[in-house]
């Protein structure tokens, strides 16, 4: 069974840098017919997708444009895992934050298997 | 921030059908981006309910059906349950923002 365990702190002050971390257990983070992602969940702001990093022949990464001058998502294989680092946060960048796997379909993508959620609360 | 429009609420009786569309534009359900459908139960995570406008994963019963016309797609209920008061959410690709985007979020009441 494919699941996805994340951790980080639930707490973060303004101006400083997010860090959550997804280990994923049942599938390979260099799967070539999968892609991981982050999304974000305000009241505010809805469902927001961050970013994803994936594998296909070589590794690529692909942000939001919202966040892109802040966000960094790196895959690491020898644990399994991937993360999130999201810089100069504001208030605004409170949410609960979910890693997600995302599939292929003919014409995008799906997210079918999702983490648990973090909620990260930006505020000192 | 969201570019898919989704009404804020919609409800039904036990076994009516209700119907839930999700409105974009021609840079993504118009630029044939595929269409996917999220269920949201109170306190949990989202879950995939349609994928490739109409396609239901193994689990999903066959009440829920998907469909999509030109910039618009739409998600029924046939025979609505108790069990299906939830959030709902489309999802689709957006070639302007060169990034993944969701509908605003539909709240169905079972009355």
């Amino acid at each position: 069974q494919v699941q996805l365990q994340q951790s980080g702190p639930g707490l973060v002050k303004p101006s400083q840098t997010l860090s959550l971390t997804c280990v994923i257990s049942g599938d390979s983070v260099s799967s070539n017919s999968a892609a991981w992602n982050w999304i974000r969940q305000s009241p505010s702001r809805g469902l927001e997708w961050l970013g994803r990093t994936y594998y296909q022949s070589r590794w690529y990464n692909e942000d939001a444009l919202s966040v892109k001058s802040r966000i960094t998502i790196k895959p690491d294989t020898s644990k399994n895992q991937f993360s999130l680092q999201l810089d100069s946060v504001t208030p605004e960048d409170t949410a609960v934050y979910y890693c997600v796997r995302g599939h292929s379909h003919s014409f995008g993508w799906y997210f079918d298997l999702w983490g648990r959620g973090t909620l990260v609360t930006v505020s000192s | 921030q969201s570019v898919l429009t989704q009404p804020p609420s919609v409800s039904g009786a036990p076994g009516q059908r209700v119907t839930i569309s999700c409105t974009g534009s021609s840079s993504n359900i118009g630029a044939n981006y595929d269409v996917h459908w999220y269920q949201q139960l109170p306190g949990t995570v989202p879950k995939l309910l349609i994928y490739g406008n109409y396609n239901r994963p193994s689990g999903v019963p066959d009440r829920f059906s998907g469909s999509k016309s030109g910039t618009s797609a739409s998600l029924a209920i046939i025979g609505l349950q108790a069990e299906d008061e939830a959030d709902y959410y489309c999802q689709s690709y957006d070639n302007s923002l060169s990034g993944y985007v969701f509908g605003t979020g539909t709240k169905v009441t079972v009355l």
